[in-house]
C-alpha cells in the first residue's frame, strides 16, 4: 500500500508566522501535489511537482511556495500566514493514476 | 459551468437500500476516472477507479459513459459504515504544464438504522 505522510495533524500559527508542512511519500512516486480544502470550495491545487527541484504552480499558489530536495518529500512553505489559509491541507502523490493522499493537516493562522 | 459536477446531497436513505450517485463532466478529452470516499475531517480515500466496461467492487458498482460524460457510483445493501461523503475525480493528463486532476464538491451520503 502507498504510504503518504504528513508530519503534522493539527496546527495552530500566529498571523505572519512563516510555516512549513512536510510531506513524505514511500512509493518513488514522481508526482506529488499539495492541496487546500474548504467547505463549499472542495480540492483546490496550490503546486505540483513531477520529479525533484520541479515545481509547477497550480491554481491557488499566492502566498505559498514549495520545495522538493528529494523524490520522496514534498515542502509546502506559507512564507507569512495569513487567517485566509486556515484551511484543510492536503498531500498527495501519484504514478499517473489514482492519486493518494496524506491524512492532512488541519491549519488554524489566529 | 463546473467541469466535474456532483449532487451534493444529502442523500438519506435506510440500511439495506440501494443508492446511486450520478457526475458529469465538461471535458470530453478526460483521460481517467475514480469515486473516493471522505469521512467527516479526514482525508479522501481511494474507492474505486471507474472503466469503460463498467467494473464492480463486492457491493459497489461504478460505472463510466463517455458519451454522455457522466461516471455513475452504485451503492447496493447500505450500511451504517457507509455514511460519508463520495468524491468524483476526473483526471484530465498533462495540461498546461500540470498533472490536472478535477474534484467534484462530493455527495454526502447517510444511511440511517
Amino acid at each position: 500500500d502507498v504510504k503518504v505522510t504528513q508530519s503534522s495533524r493539527y496546527l495552530v500559527k500566529r498571523t505572519g508566522e512563516k510555516v512549513f508542512l512536510e510531506c513524505v511519500q514511500d512509493m518513488d512516486h514522481e508526482n506529488m501535489f499539495w492541496y487546500r480544502q474548504d467547505p463549499g470550495l472542495g480540492l483546490r491545487l496550490i503546486y505540483f511537482s513531477y520529479d525533484v527541484k520541479m515545481k509547477e504552480k497550480g491554481d491557488i499558489p499566492e502566498g505559498y511556495s514549495v520545495s522538493r530536495e528529494k523524490k520522496e518529500r514534498f515542502s509546502l512553505i506559507l512564507e507569512s500566514a495569513s487567517t485566509n489559509q486556515t484551511s484543510m491541507y492536503l498531500c498527495a502523490s501519484s504514478l499517473g493514476s489514482p492519486l493518494h493522499f496524506g491524512n492532512g493537516t488541519r491549519l488554524t493562522v489566529t | 459551468r463546473k467541469e466535474v459536477e456532483q449532487d451534493p446531497g444529502p442523500f438519506n436513505v435506510p440500511e439495506g437500500a440501494t443508492v446511486a450517485f450520478n457526475c458529469t463532466y465538461s471535458n470530453s478529452a478526460s483521460q481517467s476516472f475514480f469515486w473516493y470516499r471522505q469521512d467527516c475531517r479526514k482525508e479522501p480515500k481511494l474507492l474505486m477507479s471507474v472503466y469503460s466496461s463498467g467494473n464492480e467492487d463486492g457491493r459497489f458498482t461504478a460505472q463510466l459513459n463517455r458519451a454522455s460524460q457522466y461516471i455513475s457510483l452504485l451503492i447496493r445493501d447500505s450500511k451504517l459504515s457507509d455514511s460519508a461523503t463520495y468524491l468524483c475525480v476526473v483526471n484530465q493528463g498533462w495540461t498546461s504544464g500540470t498533472y490536472k486532476y478535477i474534484f467534484g464538491t462530493g455527495t454526502r451520503l447517510k444511511v440511517l438504522a
